[in-house]
């Protein structure tokens, strides 16, 4: 079965101290993985798709990477306005199919 | 602007009251989708349509109708809501081949 894994499933840093959240999926002919922030009571919001193995996109205090079995979202120096939820997801093979992991919430303390 | 747009925000209805939420977008988007949001489950696809008259069920479609007869508007239908259908509910489309999917807002919706 296809699935995607997010962790952890929250955490809190202090504003400034770098992480990496972390997607790991199983999903048949992998055609694309995505990252989405999502504010409280708000739709997802599309970051970045990444489509093979070593490719990498930056926005700002953030950074995606792809492995051929997992993604990591890099948050440097965050700050207290990076505070959502972020939710990986990947788009299966042969299908235009979504499946969404169940998301990391980030706090920022400031 | 660019938009998906949901209505009802927010819906309180009773069990077994027939109920309807659209979604429509301006984006000329070929794919269509909704999704649930749970607390510890995240979100699952109820239906998706990849054009006019061609709709597929996702994971959860049990209890939900969908319909495309415009490429711009894919309703969800409850034919009969019941309380483990209160949920948080979106709508999302893309382009075929670009899953770049823009979400709408959200609909609240508990049945009581």
């Amino acid at each position: 079965e296809d699935q995607v894994t997010q962790s952890p499933e929250a955490l809190r840093l202090q504003e400034g101290e770098s992480s990496s959240l972390n997607c790991s999926y199983t999903v048949s002919g992998l055609r694309g993985l995505f990252w989405y922030r999502q504010d409280p009571g708000k739709g997802p919001e599309f970051l970045f798709t990444l489509y093979s193995a070593g490719e990498e996109k930056e926005k700002e205090r953030l950074k995606a990477t792809l492995t051929k079995k997992e993604s990591f979202l890099h948050i440097t120096a965050p700050k207290p306005e990076d505070s959502a939820t972020y939710l990986c997801a990947a788009l299966q093979g042969g299908s235009e199919k979504l499946v969404f992991g169940k998301g990391t919430k980030l706090t920022v303390n400031p | 602007e660019a938009q998906v747009t949901q209505n009802p925000r927010y819906l309180i209805t009773v069990t077994g009251k027939k109920l309807t939420v659209t979604c429509s977008q301006n984006m000329n988007h070929e794919y269509m989708s909704w999704y649930r949001q749970d607390p510890g489950l995240g979100l699952r696809q109820i239906y998706y349509s990849m054009n006019v008259e061609v709709t597929d069920k996702g994971d959860v479609p049990e209890g939900y109708k969908v319909s495309r007869k415009e490429k711009r508007n894919f309703p969800l239908i409850l034919e009969s809501p019941s309380p483990n259908q209160t949920s948080l509910y979106f709508c999302a489309s893309s382009f075929i081949g670009n899953t770049e999917a823009f979400f709408g807002q959200g609909t609240r919706l508990t049945v009581v």
